[in-house]
């Protein structure tokens, strides 16, 4: 089945222990890129990747870092966690940026820092 | 900087009514539009892509259309039902850009 999986789904950690989420899908994509959703801020991406070894900033890349060192993986670190990157995190993958055949969103990683 | 706009914020209407959803955006560059639709705490489930040659696209009780020089596009309902209660966000995008604007969604509420 084509998907994006994320891990883990829920996670709780501690202020300032860094912390590793996972994204990988199974689609050959080029394009990847991780999202976090806030209530009443909506979706805003963190960082994207156009193929392995490019990555960007998007809007909100403050506190995280990615790597892209592999087309299927591309995982979220968070160095030193805070609780305001409490949230809800999505993976998500298409053949390219701008590619027209959309975008496959992971099931999401619920993180809380306290 | 594009700017994805949804209205209404929210939507609460009985079962069985037909309603419209609404998304602008302001680069009316753009090539391509995906409508998602999200269960509360859930993923992003795809419902419909408008590619750029098209101007809409239908699927069962849904039907979106695109009209990119006035940088709007809506999602049609027919006939609602209560599994269709949930949060609705679209997503214009295209060329090689790799930022991606969502909207923050209208969130939909049927009664039984």
């Amino acid at each position: 089945e084509a998907q994006v999986t994320q891990n883990p789904r829920y996670l709780i950690t501690v202020t300032g222990k860094k912390l590793t989420v996972t994204c990988s899908q199974n689609m050959n994509h080029e394009y990847m890129s991780w999202y976090r959703q806030d209530p009443g801020l909506g979706l805003r991406q963190i960082y994207y990747s156009m193929n392995v070894e490019v990555t960007d900033k998007g809007d909100v890349p403050e506190g995280y870092k990615v790597s892209r060192k592999e087309k299927r993986n591309f995982p979220l670190i968070l160095e030193s966690p805070s609780p305001n990157q409490t949230s809800l995190y999505f993976c998500a993958s298409s053949f390219g940026g701008g590619g027209g055949y959309g975008y496959t969103f992971g099931s999401g990683t619920r993180l809380t820092v306290v | 900087k594009q700017e994805v706009t949804q209205i209404p914020a929210a939507l609460s209407v009985p079962e069985g009514e037909n309603l419209v959803l609404n998304c602008s955006f302001t680069d009316s560059a753009i090539y391509n539009l995906q409508w998602f639709r999200q269960d509360p705490g859930k993923g992003l489930t795809s419902l419909l892509l408008i590619q750029s040659s098209q101007r809409e696209q239908t699927s069962g009780r849904l039907n979106a259309s695109l009209d990119k020089s006035s940088g709007r596009s809506t999602l049609y309902i027919a006939a609602s039902q209560p599994g269709d209660s949930a949060t609705y966000l679209c997503l214009p995008y295209g060329g090689s850009q790799g930022n991606l604007i969502f909207g923050k969604g209208t969130k939909l509420s049927v009664k039984p």
